[in-house]
């Protein structure tokens, strides 16, 4: 499996402002993804993070607000920009792991992030 | 694009009882099919999973079965335990091919009774 850290773990922010969520991988993976999960609710699929290019954003996910960097095969950051108390959620990335029955996908421990 | 259903939403059993959880999805060329345990405050972690070349696949107490031609995978716990209680997800990917891009259900709350 493949070990992912995230920080911040948790942060409470003022409205207005953004957070720049980091992702590690402990090994070399092609894909990266940023989830959102609102209060109560399931996960949704922000983007797909790609190595050497722009992000590929979901329906209803914009760059100027969730800007994404993958500067390598093991990290990449989400950015929650100009935030409002809406936006507060837990944002995990996750990774597809190629295992030796094909592959799979691993979370990370998520960024709790609530917007006063 | 996928198109994702579980139920129930919530389950109730005692402790000892099995449940069964069902997912339906619309994209015929799904080949991947993985469940989801999340505990309160924890990240989803996989418990299982089942690619489209078999048909049910068992891990102890827990077990997915797959039926391809009604487009519906469903998750199995036998001799339930009060650890067993979390939101559990359903989630194809988006696209056959790509693994990465799942579309999770709404997700089933179990809780088992002590």
């Amino acid at each position: 499996s493949a070990v992912i850290s995230q920080k911040p773990s948790r942060d409470i922010c003022q409205r207005g402002t953004s957070l720049t969520i980091q992702c590690q991988v402990d090994s070399q993976v092609t894909m990266m993804f940023w989830y959102r999960q609102q209060p109560g609710q399931s996960l949704t699929l922000i983007a797909t993070a790609n190595q050497g290019s722009e992000a590929t954003y979901e329906s209803g996910f914009v760059i100027d607000k969730f800007p994404i960097s993958r500067p390598n095969l093991t990290f990449s950051t989400l950015t929650v920009s100009n935030m409002s108390p809406e936006d507060s959620s837990i944002y995990l990335c996750s990774v597809d792991h190629r295992g030796s029955s094909g592959n799979t996908i691993y979370f990370g421990e998520g960024s709790w992030l609530t917007v006063v | 694009g996928e198109n994702v259903e579980q139920h129930p939403s919530t389950l109730s059993v005692q402790e000892g009882d099995s449940a069964v959880i069902k997912c339906t999805y619309s994209d015929s060329a799904s080949n991947y099919f993985p469940w989801y345990k999340q505990e309160l405050g924890k990240r989803p972690q996989l418990i299982i999973d089942i690619r489209s070349n078999v048909g049910e696949k068992k891990d102890q107490r827990i077990a997915v079965t797959l039926n391809k031609t009604a487009k519906h995978f469903s998750l199995h716990i036998t001799e339930t335990q009060p650890e067993d209680s979390a939101v559990y997800f359903c989630a194809p990917p988006s696209c056959s091919g790509n693994t990465g891009k799942l579309i999770f259900g709404q997700g089933t709350t179990l809780q088992v009774k002590p």
